[in-house]
């Protein structure tokens, strides 16, 4: 399966800075998908990054926001811009492995906005 | 949105018991898959169950799927303190697509 390394694993940042997560991936993948876990709940997905189109966000996600890059087939940025506590969150990447037995996730950045 | 919901929300067990937990979803599915998660870090892949099947076992878990009632289920059996964990289950139309996910089960196995 994929290998996924995600960094920052945590961070405690200011409100009104910016933070960029990276995930790097040990294979060429088509689609990589970002998600965000609040404090005690599930994944809800932010956006799909396809390489060389703009990411597609979910339904609550905006790109000013939540820009993302994807420069090509093994990496991808999500940027949080602005942040406010409420942003406080665990962000993960993922990628669908070959073959399809599954997905694979980044370790999370767990970030806290003070 | 979640597509599933998972029951129950928390369950606490003693060490050697067996886990179940219940996933429910909305819509048709391609897959179903199980992942778990410690403390808050990464997801890790437990199984997937195809919706053309109806069981399927990998080691120490066992899952079910029942698509005429949109649920699907997950037992450990024989606990350990390491099981505990949040167990999630998680929707998919294909391998391209992204993951919907349940809101996910806490387990607590107690030595």
């Amino acid at each position: 399966s994929a290998v996924i390394s995600q960094k920052p694993s945590r961070d405690i940042c200011q409100r009104g800075t910016s933070l960029t997560i990276q995930c790097q991936v040990d294979s060429q993948v088509t689609m990589m998908f970002w998600y965000r876990q609040q404090p005690g709940q599930s994944l809800t997905l932010i956006a799909t990054a396809n390489q060389g189109s703009e990411a597609t966000y979910e339904s609550g996600f905006v790109i000013d926001k939540f820009p993302i890059s994807r420069p090509n087939l093994t990496f991808s940025t999500l940027t949080v811009s602005n942040m406010s506590p409420e942003d406080s969150s665990i962000y993960l990447c993922s990628v669908a492995d070959r073959g399809y037995y599954g997905y694979t996730f980044g370790s999370g950045t767990r970030l806290t906005v003070v | 949105s979640q597509q599933g919901e998972e029951d129950p929300q928390a369950l606490s067990i003693q060490e050697g018991e067996n886990a179940t937990m219940n996933c429910s979803y909305k819509t048709s599915i391609n897959n179903l898959q199980w992942y778990r998660q410690n403390s808050g870090r990464g997801l890790v892949h437990l199984i997937l169950i195809r919706s053309n099947e109806r069981e399927k076992h990998s080691g120490r878990l066992r899952v079910t799927l029942d698509t005429s009632k949109k649920s699907s289920s997950l037992l450990i059996t024989a606990s350990r303190a390491a099981d505990t964990a949040s167990y999630f289950c998680a929707t998919d139309d294909s391998g391209n697509t992204p993951l919907v996910f349940g809101k996910g089960t806490r387990l607590s196995v107690i030595a």
